[in-house]
């Protein structure tokens, strides 16, 4: 079955102060790892999607990298408006099209 | 473009009676998922159509919930009764078929509160 695990649970971060969300999975044949991001009362919102191990993707402050067994999603100089919860979620050839999701992780940024 | 669009977007029903969420997936998307999180969890799969046809139903909890997608457009997802443990948000999402990057478009999402 596959798993995604996400940490920290939460983080909280001051302006313009760098870090690295995780995303640890194992899957039956990674068809696709995607990042979203999900701001309260809303659905999530498509970032990245990666498809092997050593590929790299990057949107204004953020960048998602891919190893066989995590992913991580480096956030730099982040502002307030970067504050929302980041979700990570896999497709594997075992499940046809469904993603399996992390419980994600709550970034907080403050001035 | 207009994206993914559930209503309503909340409800709030009694234990036992019947409530029925609708979405219409981005238009020429024949992928519609839909999904559900319950509170303090992850958001999990409840099922898949391709077009009109159910694909994987691998996710739906029980016989209470039954989804349809007339005619390939929209999709509705029927809880009859409705139990307590029903209650979270779900989501409905939608993608191209045969696109290799085929990422899912989410919608905002119906919470629904069973009292």
């Amino acid at each position: 079955e596959d798993q995604v695990t996400q940490s920290p649970e939460a983080l909280r971060l001051q302006e313009g102060e760098s870090s690295s969300l995780n995303c640890s999975y194992t899957v039956s044949g990674l068809r696709g790892l995607f990042w979203y991001r999900q701001d309260p009362g809303k659905g999530p919102e498509f970032l990245f999607t990666l498809y092997s191990a050593g590929e790299e993707k990057e949107k204004e402050r953020l960048k998602a990298t891919l190893t066989k067994k995590e992913s991580f999603l480096h956030i730099t100089a982040p502002k307030p408006e970067d504050s929302a919860t980041y979700l990570c979620a896999v497709r594997s050839s075992g499940t046809a099209s469904k993603l399996t999701f992390g419980t994600g992780t709550r970034l907080q940024v403050t001035l | 473009e207009a994206g993914v669009t559930q209503f309503p977007s909340h409800s709030v029903i009694e234990k036992g009676q019947t409530v029925t969420l609708r979405c219409d997936p981005i238009s020429g998307h024949d992928n519609l998922y839909w999904y559900r999180r319950v509170m303090g969890k992850e958001i999990k799969f409840l099922l898949h159509f391709v077009k009109e046809s159910k694909q994987d139903e691998s996710g739906m909890p029980n016989n209470r919930f039954l989804a349809e997608r007339t005619g390939g457009t929209y999709s509705t997802l029927k809880v009859q009764p409705a139990e307590l443990e029903d209650s979270g948000v779900y989501f409905c999402a939608s993608s191209q078929v045969g696109h290799s990057n085929t990422e899912a478009f989410f919608g905002q999402g119906t919470r629904l509160t069973v009292v």
